[in-house]
């Protein structure tokens, strides 16, 4: 079945940066855009980027712009996740999303990592 | 502050039926399709609508989707415990040239 396992729970600094992975399996990883969202404690769902199914174009929210970083290893169908200058905000919990439908990418997330906790504190 | 609006809460009992809405713009929901999302506690989201009314294998017609203008509706029929959950839409937006995905602030489902 389609899964996606993502990195264990991360510790950082501010001023840090952070890399998050994300491991498929059950489907083509080579056909499918790879988005990532992350939530606040007790917030909702803020959309960072996504990744297209070749890896070789990304597009990130304008918020994320400069700091952010995402990326793709076709050899080991993984997705990665990396986050800059890390500050108190970015403490949150990073998911990773597949959009349903081949070769699309139109925000139909059919599956999520479990997700991985990032704190930032000093 | 989100970008789709969505109640912060709503309760009903068991049994019974309940609507959540979502509401946005033309440079969002007017324009695209919309997703509803379902989040148990301490768990990842969950699709339950895509592309406004479509539900995906596994979902059961309890769960139906709507969309109006620049408006969205889920509604759950026959609530059961385990829909309990907070439930997020979302679509994209055009605002930007890029554009991005949004999502509404969540609805929390409460049994009374």
């Amino acid at each position: 079945q389609v899964q996606l396992v993502q990195s264990g729970a991360e510790v950082k600094k501010p001023g840090a940066s952070v890399k998050v992975s994300c491991k498929a399996s059950g489907f083509t990883f080579t056909r499918h855009y790879i988005h990532w969202v992350r939530q606040a404690p007790g917030q909702g769902l803020e959309w960072m980027g996504k990744i297209n199914p070749s890896g070789s174009s990304t597009s990130y929210a304008q918020k994320f712009q400069g700091r952010v970083t995402m990326t793709r290893d076709t050899s080991t169908n993984t997705a990665y996740l990396e986050l800059s200058s890390l500050r108190f905000e970015d403490t949150a919990i990073y998911y990773c999303a597949r959009d349903m439908e081949e070769f699309s990418s139109a925000a139909r997330f059919d599956s999520w990592g479990q997700g991985t906790l990032v704190t930032v504190s000093s | 502050q989100s970008v789709l609006t969505q109640p912060p809460s709503v309760s009903a009992a068991p049994g019974q039926k309940v609507t959540i809405s979502c509401s946005g713009s033309s440079s969002n929901i007017g324009n695209a399709y919309v997703s509803w999302y379902q989040q148990l506690p301490g768990t990842a989201p969950k699709l339950l609508i895509y592309d406004n009314n479509k539900r995906p294998s596994g979902i059961p017609d309890r769960f139906s989707g709507s969309k109006s203008g620049t408006s969205a509706t889920l509604g759950i029929t026959g609530l059961q415990a385990g829909d309990e959950a907070t439930y997020y839409c979302g679509t994209w937006d055009t605002t930007l040239s890029t554009g991005h995905v949004v999502f509404g602030g969540g609805t929390k489902l409460t049994f009374l």
